[in-house]
């Protein structure tokens, strides 16, 4: 089974609209950690926001945000007022466990900002 | 301070040469890591470091592959000999622990982009 699922391969949204990105994930530790990372055309990987298991309020960064529903297993991205700039591809990854380093990624999504 | 720093940016080699790839990773940082990306699978972890010891290569293809970090600041990736099927873009990313804030965030370089004739 897949341990983390994006299930939105592409995405067009208008410039200044809100988007949200899918994530669901599957483990069985109580302790895990969620990321988002966003990889522009020119290739590098930015990381973008965090959610630990034991968080119990939404990531918060600037225009983006993380919708953690624990119970459903999902980390949704959530970006307010697109810009053009937000086209790129975007990675959900996870790690597993306290001392874990290693990350398992999503396929990820591809979003295209429309001017 | 500067981020991880990776060369070459971009290789073009024939099949059966040996390639070298260089990382560079972010001062203080006690963990390195190499990933490989292709469209077909995607990101994968092939090894990665905690102060200079490898600690887990399992995701290394086979024996062409070989990385090695004799110092904090530096580390290679090598393929010997390299066959097409090793074309892919190789990323170095370094983190560290920070016991106020430990979420393990991972800080990527640019990438070495490979191609193998």
């Amino acid at each position: 089974a897949q341990k983390i699922t994006q299930t939105q391969p592409g995405m067009f949204v208008q410039e200044k609209e809100a988007v949200t990105l899918d994530c669901t994930y599957d483990t069985s530790d109580q302790s895990y950690g969620l990321f988002w990372y966003k990889q522009p055309s020119s290739g590098e990987m930015i990381f973008l926001i965090y959610q630990g298991s034991y968080d119990e309020q939404n990531a918060t960064e600037g225009r983006y945000s993380l919708n953690f529903q624990k119970a459903r297993k999902s980390a949704n991205l959530v970006i307010s007022a697109s810009q053009l700039g937000d086209s790129a591809m975007y990675f959900c990854a996870m790690r597993e466990g306290e001392s874990n380093y290693q990350l398992i990624w999503g396929a990820g999504t591809k979003l295209i900002i429309k001017p | 301070d500067a981020g991880v720093i990776q060369s070459p940016r971009h290789e073009v080699t024939e099949m059966g040469q040996e390639v070298t790839l260089r990382c560079k990773p972010i001062s203080g940082h006690d963990y390195l890591f190499w990933y490989r990306q292709t469209m077909m699978r995607g990101l994968e972890l092939l090894i990665y470091f905690n102060n200079n010891v490898p600690i887990d290569d399992s995701g290394m293809p086979e024996d062409r592959f070989s990385a090695k970090m004799p110092n904090a600041s530096f580390s290679t990736l090598k393929i010997q000999p390299s066959e097409p099927r090793d074309s892919a873009v190789y990323f170095c990313a370094s983190s560290y622990r920070d016991r106020g804030r430990d979420t393990g965030e991972l800080f990527f370089g640019e990438g070495s982009r490979l191609t193998v004739l």
